[in-house]
C-alpha cells in the first residue's frame, strides 16, 4: 500500500517566522515529489516539484527531499497571513506502460499564519 | 496563462441518477486525470487517460463510472448510478507529457448527492 503521512495540524505559526512542513512516503520507487495548497473549497494548487535529493528554492518557499529517508520536506520563510491554507505533499510513481502515474495525496496539513 | 476548466461547478442529483462532469484540459496536454476529495479526507485518484484510453484507475473507480474524451477539448466523468457516498469534489488534472510531469488541476466540481 503506497502512502504518503503528513502531520493534520494545525500549524500555528506568527507572520514572520519560518513554517516547516513535513511528509514521509511508503514507496521506495517514488519519483516526483510535488507540494500543493488548498485553500479551504478550492482545489490544489502547485506551489513545488523536487526530483533530486537537496534543496530547491523558488522564492519564500524550499523544498527538501531526502530518499533513503523517504523524506520531503517544505519551508516557508517569512510567512504571510495569506500562507494560511492547507499543504498538500503528493507523490507520484512512474508507471511502466506507458502513462505518467498518478499523484498519492497526503491528508495535508493546515497552516495558520497569524498576523 | 492557460487553465483547466470545469462545469458545472456544484452539481446535485437524486441518488440513482446519471450526472457528467465536463472538464476542458489545457490545449496540447497529453495526459488527463480524474481525482476526487471527500469532505475533509485526502484527495484520491480516480482514472488517467492518455492517447484515447484509460491508462490507470484506481479501486473507486468501479462499473459506475466511464470516462470519455468526445471531442478535440472536452474530458468527462460519468457516474451511471449516483449514491450518497458519491457525494464530493471532483477534480479534473492534466499534465503536458513531455519536459514536465506536473499536473494542473481544474477548480472542481462539487457533486451533491441527495
Amino acid at each position: 500500500q503506497k502512502e504518503v503521512e503528513q502531520n493534520s495540524g494545525p500549524l500555528s505559526v506568527p507572520e514572520g517566522a519560518i513554517a516547516s512542513l513535513n511528509c514521509t512516503y511508503s514507496d521506495r520507487v517514488s519519483q516526483s515529489f510535488f507540494w500543493y495548497r488548498q485553500y479551504s473549497g478550492k482545489s490544489p494548487e502547485l506551489i513545488m516539484s523536487i526530483y533530486s535529493n537537496g534543496d530547491k528554492e523558488d522564492g519564500r518557499f524550499t523544498a527538501q527531499l531526502n530518499k533513503a529517508s523517504q523524506y520531503v520536506s517544505l519551508l516557508i520563510r517569512d510567512s504571510q497571513p495569506s500562507d494560511s491554507a492547507t499543504y498538500l505533499c503528493a507523490v507520484k510513481i512512474w508507471n511502466y506502460g506507458g502513462s505518467q502515474g498518478n499523484l498519492i495525496f497526503g491528508k495535508g496539513t493546515k497552516l495558520s499564519v497569524k498576523p | 496563462e492557460p487553465e483547466v476548466t470545469q462545469t458545472p461547478s456544484h452539481q446535485v442529483t437524486q441518488m440513482g441518477q446519471e450526472v457528467i462532469l465536463r472538464c476542458v484540459p489545457i490545449s496540447n496536454h497529453l495526459y488527463f486525470y480524474w481525482y476526487r476529495q471527500i469532505l475533509g479526507q485526502k484527495v484520491e485518484f480516480l482514472v488517467s487517460f492518455y492517447n484515447n484510453e484509460i491508462s490507470e484507475k484506481s479501486e473507486i473507480f468501479d462499473d459506475q463510472f466511464s470516462v470519455e474524451r468526445p471531442d478535440g477539448s472536452n474530458f468527462t466523468l460519468k457516474i451511471r448510478s449516483t449514491k450518497l457516498e458519491d457525494s464530493a469534489m471532483y477534480f479534473c488534472a492534466s499534465s503536458p507529457g513531455t519536459g514536465t510531469d506536473t499536473q494542473y488541476f481544474g477548480p472542481g466540481t462539487r457533486l451533491t448527492v441527495l
